[in-house]
C-alpha cells in the first residue's frame, strides 16, 4: 500500500502570497499523482493530473512538480477561493489520498 | 454535461447492509475506458477509494474492505450500486461516486455532490 503523507498539515498565508504544498510517497508512484481541492461541503474537484498536467478549467496560477516519492503543488498568488482543504491521490498502486493540507487565511 | 448524483439511506444501524446508487448523465458506462468508483470520507478527515467498477464488468475493491462490498452496474439505467453489509458506527462517512477515463490519466475527473451516512443504533 501506498501511503501518501502532506506538509504542511496547516498552512496560513494570505491573499496575493505563494503557497507550496508537499506530498511524499511511501514508495515511487511514478508521475502517477493528482492533487484536488475540497471545500467545506463540497466534493474534490481534480487540479492537477500525472504530477504536473492542469484538469481542464484549472487556472493558471495551479502548478503541480515532480516524481517518483516528492511532488509540490504551488499556487502562484492566492486568491480568496482557493482556500480550502487540498488532496494528493496516487493511482500507480491502486489508490491512496494524502491526510490533506488546510490552506487557511492568515 | 457529466453529473453524478448519489442517493441512499441516511441513516444505518450496525449489522445492516447499506445500499447507495450513483446515478449518472452525460457519458456511458458502456463506452470503453469509462470507469466508476465509490470514495468515502469519515468527518473531518482524509479520502479513501472503496471500490471500482469499468465499462467491461471488471470489478476491484479495497483490500481492507473486500469481505463487504459488492459493486454492480446497470448500463440501461446509467446507474452504479455499492452494497456493503455488516455497517459499524466506524462507516459512517459521506459517501461520494467518482468517473475516471483510462485515456484522461485514469484520475477522478467527475465527481457526486456526495451523500451521508451515519451508522448508529
Amino acid at each position: 500500500e501506498v501511503v501518501l503523507t502532506q506538509s504542511p498539515a496547516t498552512l496560513s498565508l494570505s491573499p496575493g502570497e505563494r503557497a507550496t504544498l508537499s506530498c511524499r510517497a511511501s514508495q515511487s508512484v511514478s508521475s502517477y499523482l493528482a492533487w484536488y481541492q475540497q471545500k467545506p461541503g463540497q466534493a474534490p474537484r481534480l487540479l492537477i493530473y500525472d504530477a504536473s498536467n492542469r484538469a481542464t478549467g484549472i487556472p493558471a496560477r495551479f502548478s503541480g512538480s515532480g516524481s517518483g516519492t516528492d511532488f509540490t503543488l504551488t499556487i502562484s498568488s492566492l486568491e480568496p477561493e482557493d482556500f480550502a482543504v487540498y488532496y494528493c491521490q496516487q493511482r500507480n498502486d491502486w489508490y491512496s489520498f494524502g491526510q490533506g493540507t488546510k490552506l487557511e487565511i492568515k | 454535461q457529466v453529473t453524478l448524483k448519489e442517493s441512499g439511506p441516511a441513516l444505518v444501524k450496525p449489522t445492516q447492509t447499506l445500499t447507495l446508487t450513483c446515478t449518472f448523465s452525460g457519458f456511458s458506462l458502456r463506452t470503453r475506458g469509462m470507469r466508476m468508483s465509490w470514495i468515502r470520507q469519515p468527518p473531518g478527515k482524509a479520502l479513501e477509494w472503496l471500490a471500482r467498477i469499468d465499462w467491461d464488468d471488471h470489478k476491484f475493491y479495497t483490500t481492507s474492505l473486500k469481505t463487504r462490498l459488492t459493486i454492480s452496474k446497470d448500463t440501461s439505467k446509467n446507474q452504479v450500486v455499492l452494497t456493503m453489509t455488516n455497517m459499524d458506527p466506524v462507516d459512517t462517512a459521506t459517501y461520494y461516486c467518482a468517473r475516471a477515463v483510462t485515456t484522461m490519466g485514469d484520475y477522478f475527473d467527475y465527481w457526486g455532490q456526495g451523500t451521508q451516512v451515519t451508522v448508529s443504533s
